[in-house]
C-alpha cells in the first residue's frame, strides 16, 4: 500500500507477557517514529530512526521497552514484562529524510491492551 | 524539558461560529507543524510554518506562526461538522523529534 503499515491492529495480552508491534513505513521514507497516546491524551515520542545512524532512544520510558529497524524499512518495537500502565495506542510515523522541515505520515496504529 | 501546551483542551461550537485553539512553546521552535485526528483516526498533517510571523491559510482555516516562534495558532471559520476531532501543534525544537501539543478537541454541534 501507500500508507504506513502496523500491525496487528489490536493486542490485548496478559500482564507480563512481552508484545512485539510491527510498523511497515512509506516506501523511501528514511525517518520512522514510534509513539504512545493514551485514551485522551496526546503523543509522547518514543524512539526515532533515521537511516543507518544511531537511533534516538531519549524517549522509551523504561528498559522494557525496545525496537529495531531491520534493513532501513520495516520496524519493531517490543516490550517485555507487559505493565497495565502500558495499555496505549502505539503509532509509527515515517518522513522524507531527517525530520525538521518534513511532514509526518501516519500509520492506524496498534491498540495494546493489557489485563 | 521542552513543553508544548495548547488551549483549550476542549472547545463544543455550533455549526457556522468561528473556533480557534492556540500553542504555546516554553523554547523557541524552529518550525511548527499542525495535525488533525479525526476520532478513532491517526494524525494528518495540515501545514507547516517556518518564518517569524507566518500566516498561512487553507480554505477556512488560518494558521499563524508567532514572531518570536515560541507560539502559534489555528482558526478555523465557519465551522462544519466536518471539522470535528482534536488538532495538535507539533514543534521542533532542534532535536530529532516533535514534541506535539496536548490537542484541542473539537466538538461541532450541527
Amino acid at each position: 500500500g501507500a500508507g504506513v503499515s502496523q500491525s496487528p491492529s489490536n493486542k490485548v495480552t496478559e500482564k507480563g507477557k512481552d508484545v512485539e508491534l510491527r510498523c511497515d513505513p512509506i516506501s523511501g521514507h528514511t525517518a520512522l517514529y514510534w509513539y504512545r497516546q493514551s485514551l485522551g491524551q496526546g503523543l509522547e515520542f518514543l524512539i526515532y530512526f533515521q537511516g543507518n545512524s544511531a537511533p534516538d532512544k531519549s524517549g522509551l520510558p523504561s528498559d522494557r521497552f525496545s525496537a529495531e529497524r531491520t534493513g532501513g524499512s520495516v520496524s519493531t518495537l517490543t516490550i517485555q514484562r507487559t505493565q497495565q500502565e502500558d495499555s496505549a495506542v502505539y503509532l509509527c510515523a515515517s518522513s522524507l529524510g531527517q525530520g525538521v522541515n518534513q511532514p509526518q505520515h501516519f500509520g492506524d496504529g496498534t491498540r495494546l491492551s493489557i489485563l | 524539558g521542552q513543553q508544548v501546551m495548547q488551549i483549550p483542551q476542549y472547545q463544543h461550537v455550533q455549526e457556522g461560529e468561528d473556533f480557534t485553539t492556540y500553542c504555546n512553546s516554553s523554547t523557541t521552535l524552529s518550525n511548527i507543524q499542525w495535525y488533525k485526528q479525526r476520532p478513532g483516526g491517526h494524525p494528518v498533517f495540515l501545514i507547516q510554518l517556518v518564518k517569524s510571523g507566518e500566516v498561512k491559510k487553507q480554505k477556512r482555516l488560518t494558521f499563524q506562526f508567532g514572531e518570536a516562534k515560541k507560539n502559534s495558532s489555528l482558526h478555523i471559520t465557519a465551522t462544519q461538522t466536518t471539522d470535528v476531532g482534536t488538532y495538535f501543534c507539533a514543534g521542533w525544537g532542534g532535536a530529532n523529534n516533535l514534541f506535539f501539543g496536548t490537542g484541542t478537541r473539537l466538538t461541532v454541534i450541527p
